[in-house]
C-alpha cells in the first residue's frame, strides 16, 4: 500500500518568507508526527496529532512554527517568517491505532533558507 | 534529560566482516527501543522494536538486542546493501502518542 507521502520534496525560500509543508499520512494512522533532522543531527521532535485530540506541540521551537491537520488526514506544517536556522529536513510520520508504537516516515521536504 | 547515543559515529566493514553498532540510552519511562535504516535523500525506514530487557528481534543480516541501558544492531556477513546510517530512537512515555528521542545515527559502509 502507499506509504506517507510529503511535498514539496525540495523548497528553497528567502529569509523571511513563509512555507508551508504538506504531510500525507498511511490511510487510516490515527497519529501524525512532524521531525526535523538538522545537518550531523538527530531527529527532533516538533508536533503530535492523535484523532481529534489536542495536539502535542511541546516540540515546536519558536511561535513562527505551527501546524494543522484536520481529522485523520493531511496535515500542514507552516513556517513563518523564516530563518536561515530553519534550513533542515522535515519528516513526518504516521502510525496506526492497533501497533501505535510504531511510526512509518515519509521521505521528508529539504528545506533550504538563503 | 533523555539521552540517546550511538557509536560509533561512522564504521567501514568488508563485505562478509560481521560487526556491531551501539546505542546507549538514559530515559526516564521507556516506551520502545527504536531501530531505523536511513539512505541518503530518503526517510529513516522502520527496522525493530524492541520494549524489554533481553528481547531480541532479527531480519535477515540483522539482529537488534535490548539492556536495561543500551541496544545492539549486530550485522552479520553484510553485503555492500546494507551500507545506510541506522539510527536508534527511544519512546517516551508521555500522556498520549509515542514522541521519538533519537541518537545521531551510525553511518555504515559496507565495501567489496
Amino acid at each position: 500500500g502507499a506509504g506517507v507521502s510529503q511535498s514539496p520534496s525540495n523548497k528553497v525560500t528567502e529569509k523571511g518568507k513563509d512555507v508551508e509543508l504538506r504531510c500525507d499520512p498511511i490511510s487510516g494512522h490515527t497519529a501524525l508526527y512532524w521531525y526535523r533532522q538538522r545537518l550531523g543531527q538527530g531527529l527532533e521532535f516538533l508536533i503530535y496529532f492523535q484523532g481529534n485530540s489536542a495536539p502535542d506541540k511541546s516540540g515546536l521551537p519558536s511561535d513562527r512554527f505551527s501546524a494543522e491537520r484536520t481529522g485523520e488526514s493531511v496535515s500542514t506544517l507552516t513556517i513563518q517568517r523564516t530563518q536561515q536556522e530553519d534550513s533542515a529536513v522535515y519528516l513526518c510520520a504516521s502510525s496506526p491505532l492497533t501497533s501505535s508504537d510504531t511510526q512509518y516516515f515519509g521521505p521528508g521536504t529539504r528545506l533550504t533558507v538563503l | 534529560e533523555d539521552q540517546v547515543t550511538q557509536s560509533p559515529e561512522a564504521l567501514r566493514l568488508q563485505e562478509g566482516e560481521s560487526s556491531s553498532l551501539n546505542c546507549s540510552y538514559t530515559v526516564s519511562g521507556l516506551r520502545g527501543l527504536f531501530w531505523y535504516r536511513q539512505d541518503p535523500g530518503k526517510g529513516p525506514e522502520f527496522l525493530f522494536t524492541l520494549y524489554s530487557a533481553g528481547e531480541e528481534k532479527e531480519k535477515e543480516r540483522l539482529k537488534a538486542t535490548l539492556t536495561k541501558k543500551e541496544s545492539f544492531l549486530h550485522i552479520t556477513a553484510p553485503k555492500p546493501e546494507d551500507s545506510a546510517t541506522y539510527l536508534c530512537a527511544v519512546g517516551i512515555l508521555t500522556g498520549g502518542g509515542n514522541k521519538l528521542t533519537f541518537g545521531t545515527g551510525t553511518q555504515l559502509k559496507v565495501e567489496l
